[in-house]
């Protein structure tokens, strides 16, 4: 696509439930990354996939939240037994990562985020 | 202390003035990231530098890697700009997983 997509843009929820976010990358991208933005601060990192595997997900709060990427493409954010702390920005990213600090191909382009609140 | 600080958190401005956004730094980095986020819009990536000076229009991004600070300036500021501007660095060659400040609320009146 285009851009980066991600749906839904907005998720009310009521504590306890399952909820999924979809992020769909530029095509070609192999770098996917989620961050997640609450009220007022920066994004924080959540994971990080090249390809299909999670390279890095340090940044997943806790076993409650998970995400996958089974094709190198799609990516899935989920969250069990969701929890009022949970509400926030759900941002995606993805970049084409080539070799090079500076490589301009290595630019971030952000998805519009997906709004969880969880009631 | 966070990694990523900015200053001012917030600044408001007449149109036409020349802005700086500053960016102060406490790891060692592979790049910086100038980003900007209008109201309820997505994050657009204006800049990624390792070293020296880029220039897009109106904005200048310098970075000083000694003194790990960095400014965003805009030129000839108009209300369209008014948005967040955010810093974010990134600490590993490999990846852009990155550390970002809590922004700079611009505001510029016409």
């Amino acid at each position: 696509g285009a851009g980066v997509s991600q749906t839904p843009s907005n998720k009310v929820t009521e504590k306890g439930k399952y909820v999924e976010l979809r992020c769909d990358p530029i095509s070609g991208h192999t770098a996917l990354y989620w961050y997640r933005q609450s009220l007022g601060q920066g994004p924080e990192f959540l994971i990080y996939f090249q390809g299909t595997g999670a390279a890095d997900d340090s940044g997943l709060p806790n076993d409650r939240f998970f995400a996958v990427r089974p094709e190198g493409s799609v990516s899935t954010l989920k969250i069990q037994r969701t929890e009022r702390g949970d509400s926030a920005v759900y941002l995606c990213a993805s970049s084409l990562r080539v070799k090079g600090a500076d490589s301009g191909a290595n630019v971030l382009t952000f998805g519009a985020g997906s709004r969880l609140t969880v009631l | 202390k966070n990694e990523v600080e900015q200053s001012p958190q917030n600044l408001t401005a007449q149109e036409g003035e020349f802005i700086t956004i500053n960016c102060s730094y406490s790891v060692g980095i592979s790049a910086l990231h100038w980003l900007q986020q209008h109201p309820g819009g997505g994050i657009v990536s204006l800049f990624m530098l390792s070293s020296g000076k880029k220039k897009h229009g109106r904005l200048i991004a310098t970075i000083n890697i000694q003194e790990k600070h960095s400014s965003l300036h805009i030129t000839a500021s108009h209300p369209r700009d008014s948005a967040v501007y955010i810093c974010a660095v990134g600490t590993n060659f490999g990846n852009e997983k990155l550390t970002f400040g809590t922004g700079t609320r611009l505001t510029i009146i016409p």
